[in-house]
Order: structure tokens, then sequence, then C-alpha cells
């Protein structure tokens, strides 16, 4: 079983729409969780850090069930320049290494 | 932040030869690590460089096949060694960064590489 998984999506959405995917993590002592996105051929950037509380910031709304070991991610209010591949990534101990899920490509169109 | 540059940012290798990749921070960073991406895939975890001592590897990843190199805090480099066509791949190097208040790994351009 892999690590972390992902709807690979494609989610094609018009402008204005709400899209929400997530992802799921196998290891229950996993401590920390990012989303990360990646554009057609550029490297992965931190979107948000993903809390326990849930948290927001803009139209990204991220949110973590630990007893259901998911994570979600909303994207309100979508813009065609939201269009890449969201990477869930997960750390699993305090060595900082990570590991990412597949991705779910999200298009938003015109 | 950091700023990570990665020289090639690609090459077309022959079977058989071995390319080496340069990752070049602009601050000095106790953690670096090396990741490779295959086409339509996500990130793998190759290993971790560690400075004044051996790199770390994964699992299904060897010092003979991934020699890397780290002789300072701001400088790695990973050799591909006795390229097949299945290490075509991106290559990227990352840092771990501690900012004010959030912690965040920073990933270099990458290095795309063909294996003909």
């Amino acid at each position: 079983r892999k690590e972390v998984e992902q709807d690979p999506g494609p989610f094609n959405v018009p402008e204005g729409a709400t899209v929400a995917f997530n992802c799921t993590y196998s290891n229950s002592a996993s401590q920390s969780f990012f989303w990360y996105r990646q554009d057609c051929r550029k490297e992965p950037k931190l979107l948000m850090s993903v809390y326990s509380s849930g948290n927001e910031d803009g139209r990204f709304t991220a949110q973590l069930n630990r007893a259901s070991q998911y994570i979600s991610l909303l994207i309100r209010d979508s813009k065609l320049s939201d269009s890449a591949t969201y990477l869930c990534v997960v750390n699993i101990g305090n060595d900082y290494k990570l590991s990412f899920g597949a991705g779910t490509t999200v298009t938003v169109r015109a | 932040s950091a700023v990570i540059s990665q020289k090639p940012s690609r090459d077309i290798c022959q079977r058989g030869t071995s390319l080496t990749i340069q990752c070049q921070v602009d601050s000095q960073v106790t953690m670096m690590f090396w990741y490779r991406q295959q086409p339509g895939q996500s990130l793998t975890l190759i290993a971790t460089a560690n400075q004044g001592s051996e790199a770390t590897y994964e699992s299904g990843f060897v010092i003979d096949k991934f020699p890397i190199s780290r002789p300072n805090l701001t400088f790695s480099t990973l050799t591909v060694s006795n390229m097949s066509p299945e290490d075509s791949s991106i290559y990227l190097c990352s840092v771990f960064s501690h900012g004010s208040g959030s912690n965040e790994q920073y990933f270099g351009p990458g290095t795309r590489l063909t294996v003909t």
C-alpha cells in the first residue's frame, strides 16, 4: 500500500467554481502534513501546511482528519491560475523526509 | 526562504554513461535531499545528503548507482551511474529551511534527464 494516496483527477471546473479533493495516508504516526502545488515542468512549491484544527489561506482551505487518516483541500472561487497538480505530502518523523502522493490534477476553464 | 540552482537543467545521455548533477543553495543548510520524479509520477526520495558523512539512502537506492557528495553546507552533487533508459527522470534537490514560525522544504528547478 502506498504511504500517500490521492485521487489523480483530473478535475475540470469552470472559473468561479469550488473544487475539493482528498488524500489518505497509511502511517498513523505521521506528524506533519502539507499541500504542494506543481505546475507543468516546474518544481513543487509549498501551498500550505495542514494543521489539526484545519486552516485557511485565502481561497484555500485544508482539513486534517487524524482518526480517518485523510487530508482535504478545498479551493473556492477557482481562478485560471489555479490549474496545476496538487501534491499531498506527509512527514512521518522528525527527519524532515517527505512522502508524496501522486498528485491531483486540477484544470480551471474560462 | 532558500534559493536553489541546479546544473545541468537538462541533458540527453547515452546508456552506460554517467551524469553528475550539481545543486547549489544560497545559504547554509543542514538538510539536503535528492528526489526523483519519473514521467507521470510523483516524487520519490533517493537519499539524504549529509555534510561530513556518507549519504543516507532510501530503500531501492544504492550508493554505487547514485553516489552523492556533500562537501559543504551549500553544495551537493548526485551522480547517476551506468545509466539506462529507466533512469530517464527529473532529479530534484531539496533543502529544509526553518523560517519564522514555519518549516518548509524548497526544491531546486530540477534536472531533466533523458537516457537513450
